[in-house]
């Protein structure tokens, strides 16, 4: 079945590095443009980043840009986000989701990320 | 790019119909018809229930319905159920490939 499953969350001081996976399935992720999403604790989500289909074009929130570098791997079938020199507000659980019809129609259960000292 | 202004909470018995709305800016949920809603559990991924402002994917029950008049976009439960309990966020496009959700909308189902 279709199929987005998220790794690499943990807890990590401030400024340090921290590198997310998504490995996808169950259908053909190459045509798919691909999206990070993050909620922090009982708030509402936000867009972070997205990836074109080939990766050869990437957009950033103003929140992360400089900090955090999308990336993919279409013959792993796997999505990254890179995440430099975090700071205590990118405390968040971090979903990838997949756009179809210009929506997030499938979405990972979510990688738990904390940033504290 | 700041976020989709929505009702912190909305609630109503069973049987009833509810409206959500997320108000935006010219800039994003009035200029594109590509806004999408979201259903959330506690604890679960959010769920694709509208895009487009008024398609349904498919599985998705027609008692959940969306529109849009300018800037500002709605969503409509009717015949409410136990399990629609849960939060809702809208999403629009805001042009140049970024994207804008809401706060989140909290539905108690009396």
């Amino acid at each position: 079945q279709v199929q987005l499953v998220e790794s690499g969350g943990g807890v990590v001081q401030p400024g340090r590095s921290l590198r997310l996976s998504c490995a996808a399935s169950g259908f053909t992720f190459i045509t798919y443009a691909m999206y990070w999403v993050r909620q922090a604790p009982g708030k509402g989500l936000e867009w972070v980043a997205v990836t074109s289909n080939d990766g050869s074009n990437k957009y950033y929130a103003d929140s992360v840009k400089g900090r955090f570098t999308i990336s993919r791997d279409n013959s792993k079938n796997t999505l990254y986000l890179q995440m430099n020199s975090l700071r205590p507000e990118d405390t968040a659980v971090y979903y990838c989701t997949r756009k179809e019809h210009d929506a997030f129609d499938i979405w990972g259960q979510g990688t738990m990320v904390t940033v504290s000292s | 790019q700041s976020a989709l202004t929505q009702p912190a909470s909305v609630s109503g018995s069973p049987g009833q119909s509810i409206t959500i709305s997320c108000t935006g800016t010219s800039s994003d949920v009035g200029s594109y018809n590509l806004v999408s809603w979201y259903q959330q559990h506690p604890g679960k991924a959010p769920k694709l229930m509208i895009y487009e402002v008024t398609k349904r994917p498919s599985g998705v029950s027609n008692r959940f319905s969306g529109s849009k008049s300018g800037n500002t976009a709605s969503l409509t439960i009717s015949g409410l159920q136990a399990d629609d309990e849960a939060d809702y966020f809208c999403c629009s496009y805001a042009g140049s490939s970024t994207w804008v959700f809401g706060g989140g909308t909290k539905l108690t189902v009396l």
